[in-house]
């Protein structure tokens, strides 16, 4: 089956600085990979996704980048704030089933 | 945007007893749902994947007869935790996708379990 690695576990960042999540994956026939943020209690909410044929896709201050020969893909967030503290996850879909990574917790530092 | 509404949202329960967890899309026709669980401070982890009118398929390692579900209809499926014990204490979220179009799963809000 599928594996998801994610890392770092954990990110402090100073608001206004860029926060990079990075994701692999090894199952080279899944081809869509969605990004969530959760905050604490709650379900994980769609920030972003990107599917196998797209290298990059970008939405305002939130960009994902996919390498499907390495078979990884990173969650980049720029000019943080502090309202963008939360646990992020990176999950890949392969077989009509969604993997999950095991999670970043971001803490943004006004 | 597609809704996936689950219920209740918290439950407390005695050690024995059973749970039922519902989850209901609410503006489209489900034919997968998906249940996760998820233990504090872990990533979700996919218990099952129920198909309208057929049996789910359970992950390695999650007990068919702990946990049943049932997905009786393209709206609404439930979990039913068997017996629960303390260690079944966890946060349940149902998701839920559209036929034939690889898109993002659609979440429910959660429901929290505890069992004393």
């Amino acid at each position: 089956g599928e594996n998801v690695e994610q890392h770092p576990s954990t990110l402090s960042v100073q608001e206004g600085d860029s926060a990079v999540i990075k994701c692999t994956y090894s199952d080279s026939a899944s081809n869509y990979f969605p990004w969530y943020k959760q905050e604490l209690g709650k379900r994980p909410q769609l920030i972003i996704d990107i599917r196998s044929n797209v290298g990059e896709k970008k939405d305002q201050r939130i960009a994902v980048t996919l390498n499907k020969t390495a078979k990884h893909f990173s969650l980049h967030i720029t000019e943080t704030q502090p309202e963008d503290s939360a646990v992020y996850f990176c999950a890949a879909e392969g077989g009509n089933k969604l993997t999950f990574g095991g999670g970043t917790r971001v803490l943004v530092k006004p | 945007g597609a809704v996936v509404s689950q219920h209740p949202s918290w439950v407390i329960c005695k050690s024995g007893t059973s749970v039922k967890i519902e989850c209901r899309s609410l503006d489209f026709q489900a034919t997968t749902m998906f249940w996760y669980r998820q233990f504090p401070k872990q990533s979700l982890m996919l218990m099952a994947t129920s198909n309208e009118g057929s049996k789910a398929t359970y992950e390695q390692g999650v007990e068919k007869d702990k946990f049943l579900i049932n997905h009786a209809s393209l709206t609404l499926s439930t979990l039913t935790v068997t017996s629960a014990h303390p260690e079944d204490s966890s946060f349940y979220i149902c998701s839920a996708g559209r036929q034939g179009y690889n898109s993002p799963l659609h979440f429910g809000n959660g429901t929290r379990l505890t069992v004393t």
